[in-house]
């Protein structure tokens, strides 16, 4: 069955760097986009962006450039989000999302991580 | 960008009855539209896509419909594992793949 495992909660200093994976199974990898999500606490969906994995080719929303990296480790069907000088603002949890559409980037997301939490506090 | 107003951003509901949902995007977004549920600390779960169409698994009470500029997610008969979080998703606009608000659904 297709399944998206993420990494395990964070708990950083400001200014420090996190980097969180999704390991995908039950399907082949290349042939799905995939996302990511994020969720402050007790609010709504925002999605950040995009990774190709075909290409590896990393596309960002407005909000999330700068800070923000998405990687594939292809061999290892996982992708990546590293964020770096983390903000108090990043206190989230992230979720990576394949894309139901295949590599296009208007996509639906039929499969989720379960979530990464990240709390940044000093 | 396009604008997701989801309404209403709350809803108390009793056992069997049919609950609606609904999503107005600020422009016509061509059935680009996904319905998502999220109970306490979990990941969205997909229920619908292109607007009417039903996610793999998904319980057929569950049922998506609109056009245009307009959608709907229609509960028939609600169980108590219905309680949760729902959103709606548009991705004809990109970037960026737009949700609306929430609508939080509890038991009368």
């Amino acid at each position: 069955q297709i399944q998206l495992v993420q990494s395990g909660p964070e708990l950083k200093k400001p200014g420090e760097s996190v980097k969180i994976s999704c390991k995908a199974s039950g399907y082949t990898f290349t042939d799905y986009a995939m996302h990511w999500v994020k969720q402050a606490p007790g609010k709504g969906l925002k999605w950040m962006g995009w990774i190709n994995t075909y290409t590896g080719k990393p596309t960002y929303a407005d909000d999330f450039k700068g800070r923000f990296v998405f990687s594939l480790e292809a061999s290892a069907s996982t992708a990546n989000l590293q964020i770096s000088n983390l903000k108090n603002e990043d206190t989230a949890t992230y979720f990576c999302a394949r894309g139901g559409s295949g590599l296009l980037s208007r996509s639906y997301f039929d499969y989720w991580g379960q979530g990464v939490m990240v709390t940044v506090s000093s | 960008d396009i604008q997701m107003t989801q309404s209403p951003a709350s809803l108390s509901a009793s056992l069997g009855e049919t609950v609606t949902i609904e999503c107005r995007a600020s422009e016509d977004i061509y059935n680009g539209l996904a319905w998502y549920q999220q109970k306490p600390g979990k990941s969205p779960q997909l229920l619908i896509y292109n607007a009417n169409s039903l996610h793999t698994g998904v319980p057929s009470r569950f049922s998506g419909s609109g056009s245009g500029t307009q959608y709907s997610l229609k509960i028939n008969s609600l169980q108590s594992e219905d309680v949760a979080s729902y959103f709606c998703q548009q991705y004809y606009d990109y970037p960026p793949n737009t949700f609306g608000a929430g609508t939080k659904l509890e038991l009368k």
